[in-house]
Parts: C-alpha cells; sequence; structure tokens
C-alpha cells in the first residue's frame, strides 16, 4: 500500500524560529508537494518538486523553502516563523508530473506559530 | 484551469444514496474530473476520475453528462465513515505542473 508520512502530526513553534518539516513516501514517486490548508481557503500548494534537487514555486512560495536531497524525501522550511504561518500542512507526491495523475497525500502537520 | 462549484455541504441517513454534483461550465476539451475525500485530521485521498458518461469503482460512480458541464458524484448507502469533505476537480490531462486546484469542497454530514 502507498505511503507518505510527515515527520510531525502536531508542531508548536515561536515566532522567529526556524522551523523544517519532512515529508517521505515509499513509491518512487518523482513528484512531491507541499500544500498549506486553512479554513474556507482549500489546499494550496507552495511547492512542488518534479525530481531530486529540483523545485518549483506555487502558488504562495513566501516565506518558505523546499529541499529535496533524495528522491523519497521532500522537506519544507520555514526560515523564520510567523503567526500567520500556522496551518495545517501536508505533503503529496505523485508518479509522474502530469496534473491528472492521482496525488498521495500524508495525514498532515498542524503547525501553530505563536 | 476551468472554476468549480459544489455545495458547501449535505446531510444525509445511513443506508441512504449521496448525489453530490459539481458545476464546471468552463471545462476545457482535454480536462478531467477528479473527486478526493478528505476525513478529518488526514490528508485527501483519490476517490474517481473520469472524462464522460459513467466511471464506477468500489467506492463511488461519478456521472457525467453529454455537455460535460457538471458531474455528480454517487456514493452507495452511506455509512457514518462516509462523513468528509468531498472535493472535485477539473484537471487537464497530458499537461505538467501545479494543476491540481483545491476549492472548499462539500462537508457530508451521515447520521445515524
Amino acid at each position: 500500500d502507498v505511503k507518505v508520512t510527515q515527520s510531525s502530526r502536531y508542531l508548536v513553534k515561536r515566532t522567529g524560529e526556524k522551523v523544517f518539516l519532512e515529508c517521505v513516501q515509499d513509491m518512487d514517486h518523482e513528484n512531491m508537494f507541499w500544500y498549506r490548508q486553512d479554513p474556507g481557503l482549500g489546499l494550496r500548494l507552495i511547492y512542488f518538486s518534479y525530481d531530486v534537487k529540483m523545485k518549483e514555486k506555487g502558488d504562495i512560495p513566501e516565506g518558505y523553502s523546499v529541499s529535496r536531497e533524495k528522491k523519497e524525501r521532500f522537506s519544507l522550511i520555514l526560515e523564520s516563523a510567523s503567526t500567520n504561518q500556522t496551518s495545517m500542512y501536508l505533503c503529496a507526491s505523485s508518479s509522474s508530473g502530469q496534473a491528472a495523475d492521482t496525488q498521495y497525500f500524508g495525514p498532515g502537520t498542524r503547525l501553530t506559530v505563536l | 484551469l476551468a472554476k468549480t462549484t459544489q455545495p458547501i455541504s449535505m446531510d444525509s441517513y445511513e443506508g441512504q444514496e449521496v448525489n453530490i454534483t459539481c458545476s464546471h461550465n468552463n471545462i476545457a476539451t482535454n480536462d478531467y474530473i477528479t473527486w478526493y475525500q478528505q476525513f478529518p485530521s488526514q490528508g485527501p485521498r483519490f476517490i474517481i476520475q473520469g472524462y464522460k458518461t459513467k466511471v464506477t469503482n468500489e467506492v463511488a460512480s461519478l456521472f457525467i453528462p453529454a455537455d460535460r458541464k457538471s458531474s455528480t458524484l454517487s456514493l452507495p448507502r452511506v455509512s457514518l465513515s462516509d462523513t468528509a469533505v468531498y472535493y472535485c476537480l477539473v484537471v487537464p490531462r497530458g499537461e505538467y505542473g501545479n494543476k491540481l486546484v483545491f476549492g472548499a469542497g462539500t462537508i457530508l454530514r451521515v447520521k445515524s
């Protein structure tokens, strides 16, 4: 069965801290994605990666960076966390870069920035 | 990307069939209709995808009329565990990149 795991289900950080969110997939997928989900706004794409060391900005990349050193792992970095980054963060992967391909999501990390 | 419109919420009872309709008036020729399901505190999960007429799998059926300007997700005999948010997406086939756009979805509440 396909599996996407995220390092934490809940995380509380302080304003200004550097935050790392880790995502690992075991499906040998080429593509990985980071979304944030906020009430009333649906899911919004932050960054995606179509290959190791490759990344593309999504709709809301400001305040975030990503790292993909290995195929199975995609990290989201908040360089200096702010309260408006309090949100649910979802990682996903898919086998190809086609938009219509199924995306497999992790359970999410609920981040609170105080 | 074609915009989708779906009801904000729906209520149903266990054992009933639930139909959730999605409107996508500006759907393009190479667009597919895709539905995801999201349970509380989990990430979305793919349910079904179709292009025209009818698609059925072990979870749901998807009905798409000839003009493809709308689609209906049908969940047969729902149970309490089907309580979730259901998202309708229109996605272009054959294109690459960040084209998945999730709206607010439909909150389905199944009661006993």
